[in-house]
């Protein structure tokens, strides 16, 4: 079945910018998703890209895309403690709205 | 609006016994999801329904049913519980199960352990 990877671990300093990579094998996926869980709560969406772009940029979160690669990123800028969360990756799979989810990278800002 | 509500938000079972997670929405979205999420592991999801009407198997839908009661509910059954089905089950719903970049809204999950 399609797949998507991402490192499991990040860790930044309060300020600096954070980048998170993720990569998928699917290359008829049109959409992919960035999501955030903070824990104990359900995923919550920060952005998406549609498969045609290459960047998208919505306040401190830049999405970078590289369809040839498959190769996904989330910037996010100016990294606070209340980023402390884990980042999933996940581009619609199938030809419908299924989502294939890597295993999440879990973001660790400190001081 | 309360978005996607679940219930319960925990539950301990026994092996073999059988329950039903309920899942209910507010946004009079047509597709809806259940998701398990397993330690270490991206969500996978179980079933979902495409609309009012219709259920769809996904990636491990072994030891489950589902039932899309009506537009706002969708509930998940274990018949006879296991310990491979200790989880975190997520419910979520869209608009429609169609490619239109469909944003997908998730419930506050049910912490399932089954001893």
């Amino acid at each position: 079945g399609e797949d998507v990877e991402q490192s499991l671990f990040l860790s930044v300093r309060e300020g600096d910018s954070s980048v998170i990579n993720c990569t998928y094998t699917d290359s008829s996926s049109t959409y992919l998703y960035w999501y955030k869980q903070e824990p104990g709560a359900g995923l919550q969406l920060l952005t998406y890209i549609f498969s045609n772009m290459d960047m998208k940029q919505d306040q401190r979160l830049t999405v970078l895309l590289n369809k040839k690669d498959k190769h996904l990123s989330l910037r996010i800028a100016d990294t606070q403690t209340g980023d402390s969360a884990i980042y999933f990756c996940a581009p619609n799979s199938g030809g419908y709205n299924k989502l294939i989810f890597g295993a999440g990278t879990r973001l660790a800002v400190h001081p | 609006n309360a978005g996607v509500t679940q219930t319960p938000k925990f539950q301990v079972l026994k092996t073999g016994q059988s329950m039903t997670l309920q899942c209910a929405q507010d946004m009079n979205h047509n597709s809806m999801y259940w998701y398990r999420q397993d330690p270490g592991m991206g969500l996978r999801l179980i079933y979902y329904s495409a609309s009012e009407g219709t259920t769809d198997k996904g990636e491990v839908p072994n030891g489950y049913n589902v039932s899309r009661l009506n537009k706002r509910e969708f509930s998940l059954r274990l018949e006879s519980a296991a310990p491979s089905q200790t989880s975190v089950y997520f419910c979520a719903s869209s608009f429609s199960a169609g490619t239109g970049g469909n944003e997908q809204f998730f419930g506050p999950g049910t912490r399932l352990t089954v001893l």
